[in-house]
């Protein structure tokens, strides 16, 4: 099983739409968990980090389940702007603890 | 700009040839990293510094690639004899701590003809 899978995209979807992502991880021993945002051939941009209680960010929700080892990412009322490649990232504890693993990213378009 | 800086932001070179690139992290994060990216493809691990201290190098960075970080501050990434394979987007990311998430740099596009 691969450390990171994230759903393949691409997605496409009208202005106003909800849209959510998943991402699955293999090593129950991740602790910290990020989503980025990467616009095209641009960096990584930190959006949100993801809590185990979940946490909202304006129209941005991320949610953590330990049990089934997977973050989401809930994007209400799509905007334009939000058109970008989405990429999750985790932290193992232990020894490497510093070093964000990266799923391939997913594209988001939102159309007029 | 206090974000962190990267240069050149585009680099075309001919195999074979040597590249090097530099990165400038925030002032105050103590950690460095160095990642890949190809297209299509998340950031793949290649470096990691603490402070000066290079603490791991992913079996990515082939004897051709060398890091360093004298002194603790900017940071080079060397590239020897480069191959049409090590055409990426090379992305310098620092932080502050263990466990949170890394501010990038805009990166150097190398393109090898």
């Amino acid at each position: 099983r691969k450390e990171v899978e994230q759903d393949p995209g691409p997605f496409n979807v009208p202005e106003g739409a909800t849209v959510a992502f998943n991402c699955t991880y293999s090593n129950s021993a991740s602790q910290s968990f990020f989503w980025y945002r990467q616009d095209c051939r641009k960096e990584p941009k930190l959006l949100m980090s993801v809590y185990s209680s979940g946490n909202e960010d304006g129209r941005f929700t991320a949610q953590l389940n330990r049990a089934s080892q997977y973050i989401s990412l809930l994007i209400r009322d799509s905007k334009l702007s939000d058109s970008a490649t989405y990429l999750c990232a985790f932290i193992n504890s232990g020894g490497s603890n510093y070093k964000l693993t990266f799923g391939k990213g997913t594209l988001l378009t939102v159309n007029p | 700009d206090t974000g962190v800086s990267q240069d050149p932001r585009h680099k075309i070179t001919k195999r074979g040839q040597n590249v090097t690139f530099r990165c400038d992290p925030i002032s105050e994060h103590n950690r460095l990293y160095w990642y890949r990216q190809t297209l299509g493809q998340g950031p793949e691990f290649l470096t990691y510094f603490q402070n000066e201290a290079q603490l791991e190098k992913s079996r990515l960075l082939s004897d051709r690639f060398s890091a360093e970080r004298p002194k603790g501050s900017f940071s080079t990434l060397e590239i020897q004899r480069t191959e049409q394979g090590d055409s990426a987007m090379y992305l310098c990311a620092s932080s502050q701590s263990a466990g949170q998430g890394y501010t990038f740099g805009s990166g150097t596009r190398l393109t090898v003809v």
